[in-house]
């Protein structure tokens, strides 16, 4: 298994852009995670998927963040428009349920987000 | 709401000197404790996982213990390769924090030779 995928590794864009971050799961799991990782705040859950379908998308900062996940083995992170202060480390992480109690979850390298 | 907080921030050792990490803990009803390793420029390594007070794990240096108040990384006669951020997070069953992962600030950890 090729572990949880993330594209692209860095992005640099200028503020008001859109940034659209990617991530394949681990096949056969079945939550999704997206998190931010910063000097300051660490890392913070930004929204999480069981079974493809939304459940908890209360650390999203602001209406300028959005995600989905159209299908088991994709989902996408959009950030429109940017700004500076997004600027940091986006991780997407896959675990699965198992026999009903959740295991560790297995992360991707992460994308390096830089906003000027 | 879950809270995790790790102590030191910091932890300088020399090669071969055995430490602890702490990880305090509140939340409600702790369906597991999880400790991760991350090195720089990749994402949280998954070391082990905690159940229940009284637990222990290990893992070639590392040993992990719970009570119902925190978890202790215990590392024995650690290697300059056990250098890392060493991250707790707890696994809540209350309400929206069901099936999401609350992190603390995370130890780094570096081992001098």
């Amino acid at each position: 298994d090729a572990g949880v995928i993330q594209s692209p590794r860095h992005e640099v864009t200028e503020m008001g852009q859109e940034v659209t971050l990617r991530c394949k799961p681990i096949s056969g799991h079945d939550y999704l995670f997206w998190y931010r990782q910063t000097m300051m705040r660490g890392l913070e859950l930004l929204i999480y998927f069981n079974n493809n379908v939304p459940i908890d998308d209360s650390g999203m900062p602001e209406d300028r963040f959005s995600a989905k996940m159209p299908n088991a083995s994709f989902s996408t992170l959009k950030i429109q428009p940017s700004e500076p202060r997004d600027s940091a480390v986006y991780f997407c992480a896959s675990s699965s349920t198992g026999t009903g109690t959740m295991g560790g979850y297995t992360f991707g390298s992460g994308t390096r987000l830089t906003v000027v | 709401e879950d809270q995790v907080t790790q102590s030191p921030e910091a932890l300088r050792l020399q090669e071969g000197e055995s430490s602890s990490l702490n990880c305090s803990y509140t939340v409600s009803g702790l369906r597991g404790l999880f400790w991760y390793r991350q090195d720089p420029g990749k994402g949280p390594e998954f070391l082990f996982t905690l159940y229940s007070a009284g637990e222990e794990k290990e893992k070639e240096r590392l040993k992990a213990t719970l009570t119902k108040k925190e978890s202790f990384l215990h590392i024995t006669a650690p290697k300059p390769e056990d250098s890392a951020t060493y991250l707790c997070a707890v696994l809540g069953a209350g309400g929206t924090s069901y099936g999401k992962l609350t992190f603390g600030q995370g130890t780094i950890l570096t081992v001098h030779p």
